[in-house]
């Protein structure tokens, strides 16, 4: 059975850092593309960033620069790391799997929530 | 960026009843469309892919159509789990983008 469980959310100040993890069962990690989407509270669904089996990674210009993505093939975990926080990053992250190498997402996480605030 | 916009953005229908959702996209996706299902405190849970595929699990009286700019979900008699919020998305260029969301509600 497929699994993804978020880890990670929390509050923290305008400025700062944070790493989400996702863990996966059920399926190998590094042989999926795997995404991060996010969403604000009563808002809808934004898109994050994609990490590639073959490790290419891409990002919505919002958060390019500032989110990194990456796995690690030994714990099969999935993982965002969000530096330079701001007030519009607070929402609930999803990982998710794409299904088929095409880049829609059959499996979700339950999510984790990242509050910023001061 | 491709926007895609979702029609209307409450649908108010009775149980048993017919739904219909649009969903239009700013240019054209082809038929790299999917569609989801969020209830309250959920995860999205994927519909339909490739416009007009059912995901695995999902039921019946889901369907999609439409390439190009312009699709549809329809769902064909109404239970009562179906009640939620229903989002596309396109996955033919980046961004990834997805719509704004149609709340389906008990009429």
């Amino acid at each position: 059975e497929v699994q993804l469980v978020e880890s990670g959310g929390g509050l923290v100040q305008p400025g700062g850092s944070l790493r989400l993890s996702c863990a996966a069962s059920g399926f190998t990690v590094s042989s999926n593309y795997m995404s991060w989407v996010r969403q604000a509270p009563g808002k809808g669904l934004e898109w994050v960033s994609v990490i590639y089996s073959g490790g290419s990674t891409y990002y919505a210009d919002s958060v390019k620069g500032r989110f990194t993505i990456s796995r690690d093939n030994s714990k099969n975990t999935l993982y965002l790391q969000m530096n330079s926080l701001r007030a519009e990053d607070t929402a609930v992250y999803y990982c998710a799997r794409c299904g088929s190498y095409y880049l829609y997402f059959d499996y979700w996480g339950q999510g984790t929530l990242v509050t910023v605030s001061s | 960026e491709i926007v895609m916009t979702q029609s209307p953005a409450t649908l108010s229908v009775s149980p048993g009843e017919r739904a219909t959702l649009s969903c239009r996209a700013s240019q054209s996706v082809s038929s790299n469309l999917a569609w989801y299902q969020q209830k309250p405190g959920q995860a999205p849970r994927l519909l339909i892919y490739g416009a007009s595929t059912r995901a695995t699990g999902i039921p019946a009286r889901f369907s999609g159509s439409g390439s190009g700019t312009e699709f549809t979900l329809t769902i064909s008699s109404l239970q009562s789990e179906d009640f939620a919020v229903y989002y596309c998305q396109q996955y033919n260029n980046w961004p990834l983008t997805f719509g704004q969301g149609t709340k389906v509600e008990i009429k």
